[in-house]
């Protein structure tokens, strides 16, 4: 199975902040990464898909990169509604897997 | 719009069973594949099951942890999704989310959400 493993596990940022999350998975997974935002009691809502394409809809705040093993979030001018916690996720081989979450408090 | 909208959960024994249910509308069901999720209280995702569409042959893939105990099914002249939870532990207490999978590079990732049933089980 392959790992993912995010960090940090949780964050304190202020509104205006620029936050980098990363992923990092135990073997090479090109870019078939993709990053969900997840509010507490909600579903999760999809931001990025291969690695850095925006899901439609998502502002361009969020943006995405990285290939292979090592992979990153960074949300640019934090405001009040993205406190959520945030999920990578492969999906190129299976049992398809998340990483454990960071909780971005603000 | 797209929509998908579970149904099914509750509270059941342990050594019990439960069938979920997700209705799609908004969008052609029959060309895409279709998953299930779910998160355990306070935890993070766990993928359950795969369903693939018909031109993938309709075939599945489960996660070791609900493989034999756990059934996923679809009915694409109804637009549902179905799984069959028999066995059921209580480490199967979560939320579980219908996910619909669009097509990247051979691949498929998540793009749309339901927003989930919570499956509870407990003597």
């Amino acid at each position: 199975d392959i790992q993912m493993t995010q960090a940090p596990s949780s964050l304190s940022a202020s509104v205006g902040d620029r936050v980098t999350i990363t992923c990092r998975a135990s073997q090479g997974i090109n870019t078939y990464l993709a990053w969900f935002q997840q509010k507490p009691g909600k579903a999760p809502k999809s931001l990025i898909y291969a690695a850095s394409s925006l899901q439609s809809g998502v502002p361009s705040k969020f943006s995405g990169s990285g290939s292979g093993t090592d992979f990153t979030l960074t949300i640019s001018g934090l405001q009040p509604e993205d406190f959520a916690t945030y999920y990578c996720h492969q999906y190129t081989s299976y049992p398809l897997t998340f990483g454990g979450g960071t909780k971005v408090e603000i | 719009e797209v929509q998908l909208v579970e149904s099914g959960g509750g509270l059941v024994q342990p050594g019990g069973s439960l069938r979920l249910s997700c209705a799609a509308s908004g969008f052609t069901f029959s060309d895409h594949y279709m998953d299930w999720v779910r998160q355990a209280p306070g935890k993070g995702l766990e993928w359950v099951a795969r369903s693939r569409n018909k031109a993938s042959g309709y075939t599945i893939e489960y996660a070791a942890s609900v493989k034999g105990r756990f059934t996923i099914s679809r009915d694409d002249s109804k637009n549902s999704l179905y799984l069959q939870m028999n066995s059921l532990k209580t480490e199967d207490t979560a939320v579980y989310y219908c996910a619909r999978a669009a097509p990247h590079s051979g691949s498929y990732y998540f793009d749309c959400w339901g927003q989930g049933t919570l499956v509870t089980v407990s003597s």
